[in-house]
C-alpha cells in the first residue's frame, strides 16, 4: 500500500528558533500534498495544499511567512516553523493525493512539535 | 462549501457488542467520496472504509460497514464484533472535489472506547 512518512517524529525546539519537517511519499508520487494541524481530541485543521513546483496555497488564517511550504519533488514537502513560538506547539500531519487516485490521501504518521 | 458534522462526541461500547456513529454531510457536488478514518492513540490516521457517493450498495469492510443515505446526507458507521483495537478516534470525512478538488473536509470527531 502507499506509504507516507514524516520526519522527525517528534522534535522539541526553542522559542525563536526555526524547525523544519519533511514529509515524503515512499512508494508512490504525490503531486499534491497537504499540511494539517491537529490539538488534542480535537479534528484537524487543514493548513495549506502543496503542489509540486509551485507556490502553496493556504488556508484563511494561516500565516504564510510563518508556516513556509515548499513541495521540491513529486515524493517530498516540507513544512518550516520559523521563529517558532510556545503557541506553535502542535502535532503536525501530512497528507499525499496519489496522482492516479486522487480521491484519496494518505497520511503521515505526525510530527509533534513542542516549543519551549 | 462543504460540511461533515459528528454529533456524538464520545461513544463506549463493550467487546463483542455492535456501535453506530453518525455523520451527516452537505455539499453541492454530484461526485464525491466519503471515508471514515480512525486514529488510534499512536495517532496515525487510518482509512477504515470508503464510499463513493454514485454507488448505491453500501460500502463493508470485515466488520466495519455503513449506512449511505444520499437523499438525506447521512453516513454513518457500524462496527460489529468490537474489539479492544478499535478504542480510536473516528472521524466522517468527505472529498467532494470541484472548486475544492483534493480537499477532505473532516467532521468533529467521536472517541470511541470499547471496554473489555
Amino acid at each position: 500500500g502507499a506509504v507516507v512518512s514524516q520526519h522527525p517524529s517528534w522534535v522539541i525546539c526553542k522559542s525563536g528558533t526555526s524547525v523544519k519537517i519533511e514529509c515524503r511519499s515512499l512508494d508512490f508520487q504525490a503531486t499534491t500534498m497537504f499540511w494539517y494541524r491537529q490539538f488534542p481530541k480535537q479534528s484537524l485543521m487543514l493548513m495549506a495544499t502543496s503542489n509540486e513546483g509551485s507556490k502553496a496555497t493556504y488556508e484563511q488564517g494561516v500565516e504564510k511567512d510563518k508556516f513556509l511550504i515548499n513541495h521540491a519533488s513529486l515524493t517530498l514537502s516540507t513544512l518550516t516553523v520559523t521563529s517558532a513560538h510556545p503557541e506553535d506547539s502542535s502535532f503536525y500531519i501530512c497528507s499525499a493525493m496519489d496522482s492516479g487516485r486522487a480521491y484519496e490521501q494518505y497520511f503521515g504518521p505526525g510530527t509533534r512539535l513542542t516549543v519551549t | 462549501a462543504q460540511t461533515v458534522t459528528q454529533s456524538q462526541p464520545e461513544m463506549s461500547v463493550q467487546e463483542a457488542e455492535t456501535v453506530t456513529l453518525s455523520c451527516t454531510y452537505d455539499t453541492s457536488e454530484n461526485n464525491y467520496y466519503l471515508f471514515w478514518y480512525k486514529q488510534p492513540p499512536s495517532r496515525q490516521m487510518i482509512l477504515v472504509i470508503r464510499q463513493e457517493a454514485y454507488k448505491q450498495q453500501n460500502a463493508t469492510e470485515n466488520r466495519f460497514s455503513v449506512n449511505f443515505q444520499k437523499a438525506a446526507k447521512s453516513f454513518s458507521l457500524k462496527i460489529s464484533d468490537s474489539q479492544l483495537g478499535d478504542t480510536a478516534m473516528y472521524f466522517c470525512v468527505a472529498n467532494a472535489g470541484g472548486t475544492s478538488y483534493g480537499k477532505l473536509t473532516f467532521g468533529q470527531g467521536t472517541i470511541l472506547t470499547v471496554h473489555p
